[in-house]
């Protein structure tokens, strides 16, 4: 079974600040997808990005980069220059590459950016 | 496209009352999933349908829960009785599926607040 842990549950910051939010995962598979998603405090679910298992890129996306390691089962998500706009909780997920996949989430870290 | 669409977004109800959520996928989309949201849970998956046909209910509480694809646009969660501890936010969320994941998109959620 896939696990993910965010052990971060909550984290406070200042406007402009650079934040690192952490995602470990667990699987014994070789190729499956991880996933970051916000939920901003109106309550949907924003899909960020997706990085398959072989893909370990670094990507960024303007304020937005993540870390992807396997030898460390890691896929971290940094906001850069943060702003208060970016309060919300943010969700790591991982999902099998099958057929009848289905996404396991983290807990959450709840990140507040205050002016 | 209009997203995936929740209905209601807000649900009051009395113990032991029939509750019935709703869930219009995306057209095209053969995955569909319900999660529940608790501050004490996160996301939990309590079904899965692929091609209308559930996959995996491993997730569903008790038998108090059901869940039903009549066709591909529509679906229903379905508690009966409902117990205070049912309440929780319910996401409804579909999928292209198939071996190659791309994201899941979610809906706005449910609010069930069970009395």
């Amino acid at each position: 079974a896939q696990k993910v842990t965010q052990a971060q549950t909550e984290i406070s910051v200042v406007e402009k600040e650079d934040v690192t939010l952490d995602c470990v995962y667990e699987t014994r598979d070789t190729t499956y997808y991880l996933f970051w998603y916000k939920q901003p405090p109106s309550g949907e679910l924003v899909f960020l990005i997706r990085r398959n298992s072989f893909d370990e890129q670094n990507e960024i996306s303007g304020r937005y980069s993540w870390n992807f390691q396997k030898s460390t089962s890691s896929f971290n998500f940094t906001i850069t220059a943060s702003q208060v706009v970016d309060s919300a909780v943010y969700f790591c997920a991982l999902s099998l590459n099958s057929g009848y996949s289905t996404l396991t989430f983290g807990k959450g870290t709840m990140l507040l950016v205050s002016p | 496209d209009a997203g995936v669409i929740q209905s209601p977004r807000h649900e009051v109800t009395e113990m032991g009352q029939e509750v019935t959520l709703r869930c219009k996928p995306i057209s095209g989309h053969n995955s569909l999933f319900w999660y529940r949201q608790t501050m004490m849970r996160g996301l939990e998956l309590l079904i899965y349908f692929n091609n209308n046909v559930p996959i995996d209910d491993s997730g569903m509480p008790e038998d108090r829960f059901s869940a039903k694809m009549p066709n591909a646009s529509f679906s229903t969660l379905k508690i009966q009785p409902s117990e205070p501890r049912d309440s929780a936010v319910y996401f409804c969320a579909s999928s292209p599926g198939g071996v190659f994941w791309t994201e899941a998109f979610f809906g706005q959620g449910t609010r069930l607040t069970v009395v």
